[in-house]
């Protein structure tokens, strides 16, 4: 039951695109559409952004998308805005019935 | 208002026990797979455990399975998660949270409730 690997940080200007990335093994991303994403402001509980790989839960903008190839997930933002600044982090269903998370990665919007 | 409310977190001394409570209300509690995640200070999230909608089925961590019980009872629109043998590494705040469509999409989270396990 090992973490799923993010960076622990990216950053970009606003306006401009960035991804983060999330790897897993066939265990887990590789081996069940599964994946959702996370977005988490300091003191706040997390708030799902992406489900099932590409889906999007209501009221999340369609600035937020997802995708998946082999063992490893990404969640792209594009025009980055300040409020964007925040961690992340994806999420796997893996064998065995568990789920595991990544570690999280920190969003700096310079 | 869809919300979930946890409870019954605190101080405890390593070898203690707790009962965390989650209480649902807004939706149809019993229509949903439930799930508890934790985060220890300054880390990033753990799933701990989950329950289907009958309580019939329970998936556990293995840091935690033999340790930590999780329960619900739908007549209450109640989340419960019962911690006996609690060590440091439990030190945590602690998320309930509501499965979307059982398929870990977690929509629905509480504010949490802390745990500190310290003698």
């Amino acid at each position: 039951q090992s973490a799923l690997t993010q960076p622990a940080s990216v950053s970009g200007s606003p306006g401009q695109s960035i991804t983060i990335s999330c790897t897993g093994t066939s265990s887990d991303i590789g081996g069940y559409n599964y994946v959702s994403w996370y977005q988490q402001h300091p003191g706040k509980a997390p708030k799902l952004m992406i489900y099932e790989v590409t889906n999007r839960p209501s009221g999340v903008s369609n600035r937020f998308s997802g995708s998946k190839s082999g063992n490893t997930a990404s969640l792209s933002i594009s025009g980055l805005q300040a409020e964007d600044e925040a961690d992340y982090y994806c999420t796997s269903y893996a064998s065995s019935n568990i789920w595991v998370f990544g570690g999280g990665t920190y969003l700096t919007v310079l | 208002e869809v919300q979930l409310v946890e409870s019954g977190g605190g101080l405890v001394q390593p070898g203690g026990s707790l009962r965390l409570s989650c209480a649902a209300s807004g939706f149809t509690f019993s229509s949903h797979w439930m799930t508890w995640v934790r985060q220890a200070p300054g880390e990033g999230l753990e799933w701990v455990a989950n329950i289907n909608q009958d309580g019939s089925k329970k998936n556990y961590v293995d840091s935690v399975k033999g340790r930590f019980t999780i329960s619900r009872d739908n007549a209450k629109n109640s989340l419960y998660l019962q911690m006996n043998s609690l060590g440091v590494e439990d030190t945590a705040l602690y998320y309930c949270a509501r499965d979307l469509a059982g398929v870990g999409a977690l929509d629905i989270w509480g504010q949490g409730t802390m745990v500190t396990v310290s003698s």
